[in-house]
């Protein structure tokens, strides 16, 4: 199956800078790769997905890069912000393929830390 | 957006009882709806995927008679854990997706459990 690796596990940067997560995958079929924020006790948030028909995408300070050639895919933050401080997980999926359409691949997670 | 609640939110019991938690999918009809178990600090791990009037597929190490899974409707799936211990605490999550509709996953909040 899907195999996905996260970097780093935790990342600690000061208010306004900007923070970059990376995450590679295994199977080349995967076609889909969201990204989740998580503040403790809660539920997963997408903040922004991308399909592999596309490069990059961004969405105001939030940016999500894929090379599939390389199999891996980035999320940036930028102009980061207190409460940007949260868990974030990468995932990987196939799409449109029989009974596995929509499982996801959950990367490990990154806490990411926003100094004041 | 779509919207999918759980209930209990949060939940306690003795030891050697059953646990039935509930998912409903309120805006949309979700063909298919996972469940996952999240130990404190870990990435969400997939237990089941239910599809709407058919037997759920369990992963790998994932107990069945354990973790029976009911998705009777397009609207609710039910996770119950029989014969809880104390190892079952954890943060259980559901998420449903219609195949129709887009290919995101929407999350419930969680629910709590604890297993004195």
């Amino acid at each position: 199956g899907e195999n996905v690796e996260q970097h780093p596990s935790t990342l600690s940067v000061q208010e306004g800078d900007s923070a970059v997560i990376k995450c590679t995958y295994s199977d080349s079929a995967s076609n889909y790769f969201p990204w989740y924020k998580q503040e403790l006790g809660k539920r997963p948030q997408l903040i922004i997905d991308i399909r592999s028909n596309v490069g990059e995408k961004k969405d105001q300070r939030i940016a999500v890069t894929l090379n599939k050639t390389a199999k891996h895919f980035s999320l940036h933050i930028t102009e980061t912000q207190p409460e940007d401080s949260a868990v974030y997980f990468c995932a990987a999926s196939i799409t449109g393929r029989g009974s596995t359409l929509g499982r996801l691949y959950f990367g490990r997670g990154t806490q990411l830390t926003v100094w004041p | 957006g779509a919207v999918v609640s759980q209930h209990p939110s949060r939940v306690i019991c003795k030891s050697g009882t059953s646990v039935k938690i509930e998912c409903r999918s309120l805006d949309f009809q979700a063909t298919t709806m996972f469940w996952y178990r999240q130990f404190p600090k870990q990435s969400l791990m997939l237990m089941a995927t239910s599809n709407e009037g058919s037997k759920a597929t369990y992963e790998q190490g994932v107990e069945k008679d354990k973790f029976l899974i009911n998705h009777a409707s397009l609207t609710l799936s039910t996770l119950t854990v029989t014969s809880a211990h104390p190892e079952d605490s954890s943060f259980y999550i559901c998420s449903a997706a219609d195949r129709g509709f887009r290919i995101e996953q929407f999350f419930g909040p969680g629910t709590r459990l604890t297993v004195l």
